[in-house]
C-alpha cells in the first residue's frame, strides 16, 4: 500500500524553527516528485513545495521563499520540510503529497494525513 | 499575480447535477495546467478525484467526471448524493514549477 506519514508536528515559538518529515512507503521514492500542501484552520489548501526524484529542483510558493527549505533523502524514503522564522500565520496542518505523473499531466496521489504545526507563545 | 479561481459555493439537490469550474483570473485554462480535482471533508486530508482531463483515481464513483468548459477546468457530479456534501479544490500549474490551488467551493447537497 502506498502510504505517507508525516511526523515532527509541534507546538513553537514565534521566530522557532521546526522540521517535518514524511516517511513514504510501498513505492520507489526516487521515481517522484514530492512536496507539501498546507492548510490553515478554517482556510483552504496552500502549495507550499515540490521537489524533483533527485532533490536537484526545488520549487516554493513565493510568499515561503528563504524560510521554508524541502529536502529529501531517497535512501531512507524520507521527505523533509525544514520552516524556519515562524510566524503565526504558519499555524496549518501540513500534508506530505506524492506527484503522480500519468497521462503526461501530473496530479498528487496520495496525501498524508497530516501533520499541525502551532506557532504561538 | 495570476489567481486560481473557484466557485465559493454551491447548493446541488440530491440527485441533481451540479458542474464546478476551475478557471484563471488571467488566461484560460488548459492541459498545460494539469488540472486535478480534490475532496475534502472535514477534519479528513484531501482525496484525489480526477486528473488527465477525466479520469477518475481509484474508488471515485463515475457519478464524478471532469471535462473542459469554455476557458475552465470543470467538475461535474451528476446524481449527487449526500456524503458529497464537502469541499473541491483544484490546482493548477502556472508554469516555472509554481502550483496554485483554487480556494476551494463548498458543496452543500439539499
Amino acid at each position: 500500500e502506498v502510504q505517507l506519514v508525516e511526523s515532527g508536528g509541534g507546538l513553537v515559538q514565534p521566530g522557532g524553527s521546526l522540521s517535518l518529515s514524511c516517511a513514504a512507503s510501498g513505492f520507489t521514492l526516487v521515481n517522484h516528485w514530492m512536496g507539501w500542501v498546507r492548510q490553515a484552520p478554517g482556510k483552504g489548501l496552500e502549495w507550499v513545495a515540490n521537489i524533483a526524484p533527485s532533490g536537484g529542483a526545488k520549487y516554493y510558493v513565493d510568499s515561503l521563499k528563504g524560510r521554508f527549505t524541502i529536502s529529501r533523502d531517497n535512501a531512507k524514503n524520507l521527505v523533509f520540510l525544514q520552516m524556519n522564522s515562524l510566524r503565526a500565520e504558519d499555524l496549518a496542518v501540513y500534508y506530505c503529497i506524492r506527484w503522480q505523473y500519468s497521462g503526461a499531466w501530473y496530479h498528487i496521489d496520495p496525501w498524508g494525513q497530516g501533520t499541525l504545526v502551532t506557532v504561538s507563545s | 499575480q495570476t489567481v486560481v479561481t473557484q466557485e465559493p459555493s454551491f447548493s446541488v439537490s440530491p440527485g441533481g447535477t451540479v458542474t464546478l469550474t476551475c478557471g484563471l483570473t488571467s488566461g484560460s485554462v488548459s492541459t498545460n495546467n494539469h488540472p486535478s480535482w480534490y475532496q475534502q471533508t472535514p477534519g479528513q486530508a484531501p482525496r484525489t478525484l480526477i486528473y488527465n482531463t477525466n479520469t477518475r483515481s481509484s474508488g471515485v464513483p463515475d457519478r464524478f467526471s471532469g471535462s473542459f468548459l469554455g476557458n475552465k477546468a470543470a467538475l461535474t457530479i451528476t446524481g449527487a448524493q449526500a456524503d458529497d456534501e464537502c469541499d473541491y479544490y483544484c490546482i493548477l500549474n502556472l508554469g516555472s514549477g509554481i502550483w496554485v490551488f483554487g480556494g476551494g467551493t463548498k458543496l452543500t447537497v439539499l
